[in-house]
């Protein structure tokens, strides 16, 4: 299956900075990736569609001045988080769309705290 | 897409099998029922999915009742490693199709 990979595995920050997460479609070209976030004790939140070469889609609720979504190649999305305040502390995790086997393929998880 | 009821949590001894249920009773005609699993600060797994027929593969079975509205997912000799949360999920199948998780059940094997 496909391989996804992201960095940095884990982050801690300041409150007011930004951070970037990368999330790598590895063996797969992946023209459509989505943006998970998930706090302690709680499921999976679907945050964003990326969309390779196209402004991605925001969840209702989802701020896209915040949470900032780049999908420029096909193997390559990133998520960037602006101004990050404590409520941001979370897990975020990636995920592509493999067409031909029906699945999802999700990345390991990015760990972000936010003093 | 279809809500999923499943219980929170199940236990269930090393190498016996375990067998988690849920219901899908909304389920539509193009809906596939999913199971993804996630092991603790990981990112999710796929583990099986199916239309209406069974399904088995390396990894587990799938159930499916005749009218669709419910399914078990089987593993059949549960290892401590199979120690986690585990999801059903219905979706249309295809491309870019949002996966909308639930609360799951959190798998617990024990020695």
């Amino acid at each position: 299956g496909a391989v996804v990979s992201q960095h940095p595995s884990w982050v801690i920050c300041k409150s007011g900075t930004s951070v970037k997460i990368e999330c790598r479609s590895l063996d797969f070209q992946a023209t459509t990736m989505f943006w998970y976030r998930q706090f302690p004790k709680q499921s999976l939140m679907l945050m964003a569609t990326s969309n390779e070469g196209s402004k991605a889609t925001y969840e209702q609720g989802v701020e896209k001045d915040k949470f900032l979504i780049n999908h420029a190649s096909l193997t390559l999305s990133t998520l960037t988080v602006t101004s990050a305040h404590p409520e941001d502390s979370s897990f975020y995790i990636c995920s592509n769309d493999s067409p031909s086997d029906n699945e999802q393929f999700f990345g390991p998880g990015t760990r972000l705290t936010v003093l | 897409d279809a809500k999923t009821t499943q219980p929170p949590s199940m236990d269930c001894a090393e190498g016996r099998a375990a067998n988690l249920p849920c219901n899908h009773s909304t389920i539509s005609g193009n809906e596939y029922v999913y199971w993804y699993r996630q092991i603790h600060s990981q990112g999710p797994q796929y583990i099986i999915h199916g239309l209406k027929n069974n399904e088995t593969n390396e990894m587990a079975s799938l159930i499916i009742t005749e009218d669709r509205k419910s399914s078990t997912l089987i593993l059949p000799h549960a290892t401590l490693r199979d120690t986690a949360v585990y999801y059903c999920i219905v979706m249309s199948s295809g491309t870019a199709s949002k996966l909308t998780f639930g609360t799951g059940t959190r798998l617990q094997v024990t020695l």
